[in-house]
């Protein structure tokens, strides 16, 4: 049972384009949600995160909205920079579990 | 800040050994470690959490008897696979918590094949 859906495993984009990664979940009770980046060989890494409160938070180039209703958040990358090039994850967890349920990842390409 | 080491980065062992993974937090400490297991194509999926001088608490399905953890001290925790079978093999990462879970500064994981 995959709680957390990430339904892309890879996606190209063209340096200084939007790149758009989604993400799905299926648990009610999940209001809290981040998003992590992998390089090959390296942990991940945070990201950026949103609580179910809000519906979008901006740092920088990133931008990751949640709709609730549909379950669904979306991470925005503007504009796409070769470096961007790495796994995204997508987590979530429910208040006070700290346990974080992670996507299966998108494989994101900018090209040059 | 907040680096977290894995050792070793790869492991390769005969099936029906033990293999040992520690996890430190280098520049701060960690009261609460989390291990993950991650098989290929597939999601980091959470096997235990530990808090520095108590049990793991362990998740459903998984194994206590054959995943030992220990987290002695407040910058170290250890994994260590039992009787490894090949099913086993799998990418194991740990991350660690300062304050409790909310905030998870990931390692970079060890690679284990089991032949």
């Amino acid at each position: 049972d995959q709680q957390v859906k990430q339904n892309s495993p890879s996606l190209s984009v063209q340096e200084g384009r939007i790149s758009i990664l989604n993400c799905d979940y299926t648990n009610s009770m999940f209001d809290y949600f981040l998003w992590y980046k992998k390089y090959p060989a390296e942990g991940p890494t945070f990201l950026i995160s949103i609580s179910s409160i809000k519906d979008k938070n901006e740092d920088g180039r990133f931008t990751v909205f949640l709709n609730k209703s549909a379950k669904h958040l979306s991470l925005h990358i503007v504009p796409s920079q070769p470096g961007d090039s790495a796994v995204y994850f997508c987590a979530a967890s429910a208040t006070g579990t700290y346990k974080y349920i992670f996507g299966t990842g998108t494989r994101l390409k900018v090209l040059a | 800040g907040a680096v977290v080491s894995q050792h070793p980065s790869r492991v390769i062992c005969k099936s029906g050994t033990s293999v040992k993974i520690e996890c430190r937090s280098l520049d701060f400490q960690a009261t609460t470690m989390f291990w993950y297991r991650q098989f290929p194509k597939q999601s980091l999926m959470l096997m235990a959490t530990s808090n520095e001088g108590s049990k793991a608490t362990y998740e459903q399905g998984v194994e206590k008897d054959k995943f030992l953890i220990n987290h002695a001290s407040l910058t170290l925790s250890t994994l260590t696979v039992t009787s490894a079978h090949p099913e086993d093999s799998s990418f194991y990462i740990c991350s660690a918590s300062p304050s409790g879970g909310d905030t998870q500064y990931f390692g970079p994981g060890t690679r284990l094949t089991v032949l």
